[in-house]
């Protein structure tokens, strides 16, 4: 059962435009949701995240949207650069699975981002 | 600063065999968390750690354990191993558990054979 989806296996973008990748999860028990960019043989690093009590943060070129009525993120990132080409993961926390604990994520299976020069 | 160190970097085993991963968090965090990374299914959650504590534990067989030392360094430890248990295994640590994001390791590369 994948609580945590994303739709798009890849994305391809110029540099300079828009970057927007999606999530969608269906358990409403998450209440904190991160994303990770993870490069080849590297580990995941992480980006940004929001909790469920906003709908929208931004940290510099990254933005993420929250809409909790569709269960729904997405990740912005303006502009998009080269650099950026990596793997985006987003992911989910239930503060209350398992006791009170946010230290269990559920990610997606990633979306690969292409920022062509 | 160090980052999240985990030891080894790639490891061949034989099915069957049993193996044991380490890895040490940043200095100061107390929270750890393993995940499975294989082409198929994602980054999957095997357990977290706080204090010495497993505070939560994911949908893997009894073959897969783990533990945390009082240094905060944790190790896991994947014992009859199976062909499906070649992945990339990623240890993660945090100040506290999650709230802030946690900060990964590069990773374990197991292959069975």
């Amino acid at each position: 059962d994948q609580q945590v989806k994303q739709n798009s296996p890849s994305l391809s973008v110029q540099e300079g435009r828009i970057s927007i990748l999606n999530c969608d999860y269906t358990n409403s028990m998450f209440d904190y949701f991160l994303w990770y960019k993870k490069y080849p043989a590297e580990g995941p690093t992480f980006l940004i995240s929001i909790s469920s009590i906003k709908d929208k943060n931004e940290d510099g070129r990254f933005t993420v949207f929250l809409n909790k009525s569709a269960k729904h993120l997405s990740l912005h990132i303006v502009p998009s650069q080269p650099g950026d080409s990596a793997v985006y993961f987003c992911a989910a926390a239930d503060p209350n699975a398992g006791g009170t604990s946010y230290g269990k994520l559920t990610f997606g299976q990633g979306t690969i981002l292409t920022v062509h020069p | 600063k160090a980052g999240v160190t985990q030891t080894p970097r790639y490891l061949i085993k034989t099915r069957g065999q049993q193996v044991t991963l380490s890895c040490s968090p940043i200095s100061g965090h107390r929270s750890v968390s393993w995940y499975q990374q294989t082409p198929g299914q994602g980054l999957q959650f095997l357990f977290e750690y706080f204090s010495e504590t497993q505070r939560n534990k994911g949908n893997f067989p009894g073959r897969f354990s783990g533990r945390q030392f009082s240094n905060s360094r944790s190790e896991m430890n994947v014992s009859t191993l199976e062909l499906g248990d070649s992945a990339l295994y990623l240890c993660a640590s945090s100040l506290v558990p999650g709230l802030y994001g946690y900060t990964f390791g590069s990773g374990t590369r197991l292959t069975v054979v």
